[in-house]
């Protein structure tokens, strides 16, 4: 275990839909991110939030929306997906924004949108 | 922009060799790079980092070597075990954020 849960595991969306992704993680860290694998590609940050603020959205679409009511909880919510959206999305948690770097990650959500 | 990439997409090596994963960079004011394993179901999992100002960093069956002058990364994992297997990602860190590589699949056969 890592000490970064996320829920649900699996997703399954259509493209009307309004779900929500859930990260907690119990290692005391200040920041914590979001994260988007597609197959092929690298690791796209989305989302960064440090002591409760979002300090990076990485040109995001509006359909995505995070929320990050405490430094342990992280929501990335959901609306009007696309096919295109489907991926990994994962979560991860390091002590601040300015850290050695090391990040831990949680096990991901698969998200599949038809 | 800056770039991580990865030389091979697909390494396939024999149970008790070593395994050499190599990675480029552009990113000459990177300063801290770090090293993840991914196995299937899972997320990335934190191996080893190094920073700029060494050229190598060990750790248990893992080292890391870094050539600044090349602007490569490269990971050895010492007698390679099937609990091995996955996708390795090299990252730099530039500014707070940290650039991924594609990944190298690493495949360990008896």
């Amino acid at each position: 275990e890592t000490g970064v849960t996320q829920t649900p595991r699996h997703l399954v969306m259509g493209m009307t839909n309004k779900k929500s992704l859930k990260c907690e993680q119990h290692l005391g860290h200040n920041a914590m991110y979001w994260y988007k694998q597609s197959a092929k590609k690298p690791l796209e940050l989305m989302f960064v939030y440090n002591f409760k603020e979002q300090t990076e959205n990485n040109s995001v679409p509006s359909r995505f929306s995070p929320e990050c009511p405490n430094s342990s909880h992280l929501f990335l919510h959901l609306h009007t997906l696309q096919p295109e959206d489907s991926a990994l999305y994962l979560c991860a948690s390091s002590q601040d924004r300015a850290a050695k770097g090391i990040q831990y990650f949680g096990a991901g959500t698969r998200l599949s949108v038809l | 922009g800056e770039s991580v990439g990865l030389h091979l997409p697909t390494l396939s090596v024999q149970e008790g060799d070593n395994s050499i994963i190599n990675c480029a960079y552009s990113n000459s004011a990177s300063d801290y790079f770090i090293w993840y394993k991914q196995e299937s179901g899972k997320g990335p999992q934190f191996i080893i980092d190094i920073r700029s100002n060494m050229d190598k960093r060990q750790g248990q069956r893992v080292t890391v070597l870094l050539n600044k002058t090349v602007k490569h990364l490269s990971l050895q994992i010492a007698a390679t075990q099937p609990g091995d297997s996955a996708v390795y990602f090299c990252a730099e860190r530039g500014g707070y954020a940290l650039n991924f590589g594609k990944g190298t699949s690493l495949l360990v056969t008896p």
